[in-house]
C-alpha cells in the first residue's frame, strides 16, 4: 500500500473549518483513500473514503486532486469533540489491510 | 449500523496468566476481523487477520503460540494473551470486515499486566 504524508498536529478554531491535508504521491490507480480518526483511549471511528471523485458524508468532505497524489479531509464545523489523531491510509481496492501512520493530531479550541 | 464490541474494556492480570479477549459484529456478519495492538503515543500496529473457521495470519514479529485468536463464527473473534508479562501491556483493538471491505472498529480493550 503506498504511504501517506501528513502533518503531525494542527490546532483548529471552534465552529470554524478545519482542513487536513495528506500526500499520497505514489498511489496507484486501484488504491483508495481512506479517512479515520481516534478520540483518546477509544477504537477508531470511520470517517470517509474514496476512489478519485470528491465525496461528503454526514461527517465530512473529501477532496482528491487530480492526479490523485494528495487529499484534503474538510470538516466543515468544528467542534471540540472533533480534537482526535486523523489518519490518512491508503488501501487498494481488493485488499483489506488498514495500514495506519502517524496520522494528524488536530485540536479544536473554544 | 456496523457496531464492533470488545470485551473487557479494561483487565487487570498478573504476570504468567492468560487473558480472552472478546470482539463482537453485533449487526453485521464479518468474515473477517482484524486484531491491532497500539502502545503510548504510537499508531495501531496489526497484530493479525482472522478469516472465520480458518487460522489466522499473524504479522511478521507476532507470535502466533502467544497470540492465540480464534474465530469461531461471523460475529465472534478472540485473542488470548498467553502467559501475559508487563510488556504485553497495551491497548488492543479489534475490527471487523464487511463484504465490501469497509472496517469498522472496537472500542478497544486496555490491558495492563503486573
Amino acid at each position: 500500500d503506498a504511504k501517506t504524508t501528513q502533518p503531525t498536529s494542527m490546532d483548529c478554531a471552534e465552529g470554524r473549518a478545519a482542513n487536513l491535508p495528506c500526500n499520497h504521491s505514489t498511489i496507484s490507480g486501484n488504491e483508495y483513500v481512506y479517512w479515520y480518526r481516534q478520540i483518546h483511549s477509544q477504537g477508531p471511528q470511520y470517517i470517509i473514503h474514496g476512489l478519485k471523485n470528491n465525496e461528503t458524508n454526514e461527517m465530512a468532505s473529501l477532496i482528491i486532486t487530480e492526479d490523485r497524489k494528495s487529499s484534503t479531509l474538510i470538516l466543515p464545523h468544528a467542534t471540540l469533540r472533533d480534537t482526535a489523531v486523523y489518519y490518512c491510509i491508503v488501501r487498494e481496492t481488493s485488499g483489506s489491510r488498514l495500514t495506519f501512520g502517524e496520522g494528524t493530531q488536530l485540536t479544536v479550541n473554544p | 449500523g456496523a457496531v464492533v464490541s470488545q470485551h473487557p474494556s479494561w483487565v487487570i492480570c498478573k504476570s504468567g496468566t492468560s487473558v480472552k479477549i472478546e470482539c463482537r459484529s453485533l449487526d453485521f456478519q464479518a468474515t473477517t476481523m482484524f486484531w491491532y495492538r497500539q502502545f503510548p503515543k504510537q499508531s495501531l500496529m496489526l497484530m493479525a487477520t482472522s478469516n472465520e473457521g480458518s487460522k489466522a495470519t499473524y504479522e511478521q514479529g507476532v507470535e502466533k503460540d502467544k497470540f492465540l485468536i480464534n474465530h469461531a463464527s461471523l460475529t465472534l473473534s478472540t485473542l488470548t494473551v498467553t502467559s501475559a508479562h508487563p510488556e504485553d501491556s497495551s491497548f488492543y483493538i479489534c475490527s471487523a470486515g464487511t463484504g465490501d471491505r469497509m472496517q469498522f472498529f472496537g472500542p478497544g480493550t486496555r490491558l495492563t499486566v503486573l
